[in-house]
Formats: structure tokens, C-alpha cells, sequence
């Protein structure tokens, strides 16, 4: 069981850049999916969760407007179209298979990824 | 902008025990489940805790975790030295609609 991240890099502010999550060794279409990450020194923030079908999604209101998760259960990937980007998205971008159950009753995040580093910088 | 507020360190000798508090409202540790996260500086979080009380395999039974009220709380037993990391506790806000973490608690081992 593991995820992937890919995508991250340099960017200017402003500009925009997308990070994909590849998942094997479960079923991706019956796991929600989330992003969660860490600026340099800081803790760990919730970005964003999407349910097994992507029926329904979440985002955080520091990234919402700019921000936008999707999956492709055909080819279990998690993207993150991210534009607007500001310095302060600058971090460590981590996908994880989550656990969303019972209106958030039952929630967590089981398999990390290594996590990709974003840096939005002129 | 983390919602849960969790001591900034703690600290005991090997052996010892050590215990992590994570403080809440209604609208999440109050009204849903906690999980727990370690993190050893430079890799990946890790689930330690999920449910309020519940290990994924792996982690042993010396990390034990409760749930009470709006706060819960994470107690490591017979601390070893690669216990050195950061925790972090987290629950389903339902104001939020969204996921939030707790300020983080770097434990060391003296």
C-alpha cells in the first residue's frame, strides 16, 4: 500500500501548478483521499479531502477559491490543481489515504506519502 | 492555523512515561474521533493512534490514547529513545467542514 506524490517544484507567485498522487495496493475508488501540508518549521495543516467517489470534497478556507482537489479512479490518481499561489503555500505537500466516515465522526489519515516540496518564490 | 492546542514539548528519561494533551471545542474533539500522528523531523507523518484508542498494526501498545469531554490526550509507556519525534492529534471539525491538526508536541527523551 503506498502513494506517490509528483509535480512540485518552483513556481512565482501568482502562477499555478499542479501535484498528482499515484496509489497502489488498495482499492483507490472506495478511499477518500486528502492533502495535507507543512511549511518549513511549522506543523501540519490540512489542504484538502475527497471521498472514494469524488462525490464530495473539502477545502481548507486558507487555499479555497484557489485550490482544487479531483481524482481519476480509472487511473487512481489524486491531483491538486493549485493557482493564485502565494508565498506562504510554500511547503511540504503530503498525500495520504484517508478514512471519512459518519458525517467525520470516524476520520484519519493511514498511508502517507514521502511528500513533495512546493516553493512559490519570485 | 491549527484548532487543536497541544503542549509545545515534553520530556522524561527512558522508561518513563509520558503524556500529550490535546485541547478542543465541541465542534471537534467534543463531537468526533482523534487520531494521532508522529512525525520524526525530515520523513513523513505517521497514524499512531486512530478512534480515540486504536493501533494500526504495527505500533505497539506502549502508545496508548483517550478521548474525554473536548480534549484527549496521548501517553507514551516505557519511552524509547527512537520515540524522539513530533505528535500531532487531529479530529473532523463540523464548523470548519474540514480536518485539523493540533499545534504539534516535540517529545524528547532525556
Amino acid at each position: 500500500v503506498q502513494v506517490l506524490e509528483s509535480g512540485g517544484g518552483l513556481v512565482q507567485p501568482g502562477g499555478s501548478m499542479r501535484l498528482s498522487c499515484a496509489a497502489s495496493g488498495f482499492i483507490f475508488s472506495s478511499s477518500a483521499m486528502s492533502w495535507v501540508r507543512q511549511a518549513p518549521g511549522k506543523g501540519l495543516e490540512w489542504v484538502s479531502t475527497i471521498t472514494g467517489s469524488g462525490g464530495n470534497s473539502y477545502l481548507a478556507d486558507s487555499v479555497k477559491g484557489r485550490f482544487a482537489i479531483s481524482r481519476d479512479n480509472s487511473k487512481d490518481t489524486l491531483n491538486l490543481q493549485m493557482s493564485s499561489l502565494r508565498p506562504e503555500d510554500t511547503a511540504v505537500y503530503y498525500c495520504a489515504k484517508a478514512l471519512l466516515q459518519s458525517r467525520g465522526y470516524y476520520s484519519y489519515m493511514d498511508v502517507w506519502g514521502s511528500g513533495i516540496t512546493v516553493t512559490v518564490s519570485s | 492555523q491549527a484548532v487543536l492546542t497541544q503542549p509545545p514539548s515534553a520530556s522524561a528519561t527512558p522508561g518513563q512515561r509520558v503524556t500529550i494533551s490535546c485541547s478542543g471545542s465541541s465542534s471537534n474533539v467534543g463531537s468526533n474521533t482523534v487520531s494521532w500522528y508522529q512525525q520524526v523531523p525530515g520523513t513523513a507523518p505517521k497514524l499512531l493512534i486512530y478512534n480515540d484508542h486504536q493501533w494500526p498494526s504495527g505500533v505497539p501498545d506502549r502508545f496508548s490514547g483517550s478521548r474525554s469531554g473536548t480534549s484527549a490526550s496521548l501517553a507514551i509507556s516505557g519511552l524509547q529513545s527512537d520515540d524522539e519525534a513530533d505528535y500531532y492529534c487531529a479530529a473532523w471539525d463540523d464548523s470548519l467542514n474540514g480536518y485539523v491538526f493540533g499545534t504539534g508536541t516535540k517529545v524528547t527523551v532525556l
